[in-house]
């Protein structure tokens, strides 16, 4: 099966900067590959589904990219309710499998 | 608007089994692929169980033989029976839901609590 990899597993950050996360595939993988947000006692998010594509009410702050192993998550402008940990996930024969996190805190 | 709620959470001893149940309100069970992903504090989600809108099943191989996902579309409920469970399976259990046009998890109900002692 195809295992995910995330870095920085912290990012320490500013409102207004911009955050990039990567998330690697141990293997080449289509574009099903998606992002989620979280929160403290909360449950995931969806933020973006195939690669790049905004889950409806998502602010445009937020895009991904990539292909084969390597995508990214980019917050254009980090704001103060960005501060969250972030998961990428990827499907491919009928598994599912999410990264370890990425956290973003406070400077 | 769609909710998904949980229930059947608790604790039991290892080799036990809980019955974990999903209700549905705002899509048919029937419509989208429904699954069970859990989640240990401090670490990342994890894809348990899905049932795919035609019916196909799957589950991840540390639950292999011992899970068994179902719907009931009547009810409009999804279930996660669990059998000969370990410390290993503690964890929140979130129902979800996605569909093959996003092949994530788009909606989430608020998690039910299963614990198994080691």
């Amino acid at each position: 099966d195809t295992q995910m990899t995330q870095s920085p597993s912290t990012v320490s950050a500013s409102v207004g900067d911009r955050v990039v996360i990567t998330c690697r595939a141990t293997q080449s993988i289509s574009n099903w590959l998606a992002w989620y947000q979280q929160k403290p006692g909360r449950a995931p998010k969806l933020l973006i589904y195939r690669t790049s594509t905004l889950q409806t009410g998502v602010p445009s702050r937020f895009s991904g990219s990539g292909s084969g192993t390597e995508f990214t998550l980019t917050i254009s402008s980090l704001q103060p309710d960005d501060f969250a940990t972030y998961y990428c996930q990827q499907y491919s024969g009928y598994v599912f499998t999410f990264g370890p996190g990425t956290k973003v805190d406070f400077k | 608007e769609v909710e998904l709620v949980e229930s059947g959470g608790g604790l039991v001893q290892p080799g036990g089994f809980l019955r974990l149940s999903c209700a549905v309100s705002g899509i048919r069970v029937s419509d989208k692929h429904m699954n069970w992903v859990r989640q240990t504090p401090g670490k990342g989600p994890e894809w348990v169980s899905t049932i795919f809108s035609g019916g196909g099943i799957h589950y991840t191989d540390s639950v292999k033989g011992r899970f068994t996902i179902s719907r009931h579309t009547s009810q409009n409920m999804v279930y996660l029976q669990m059998n000969n469970l370990r410390p290993e399976d503690t964890a929140v259990y979130y129902c979800t839901t996605c569909d093959s046009g996003r092949l994530a998890f788009d909606l989430w109900g608020q998690g039910t609590v299963v614990t198994v002692p080691s």
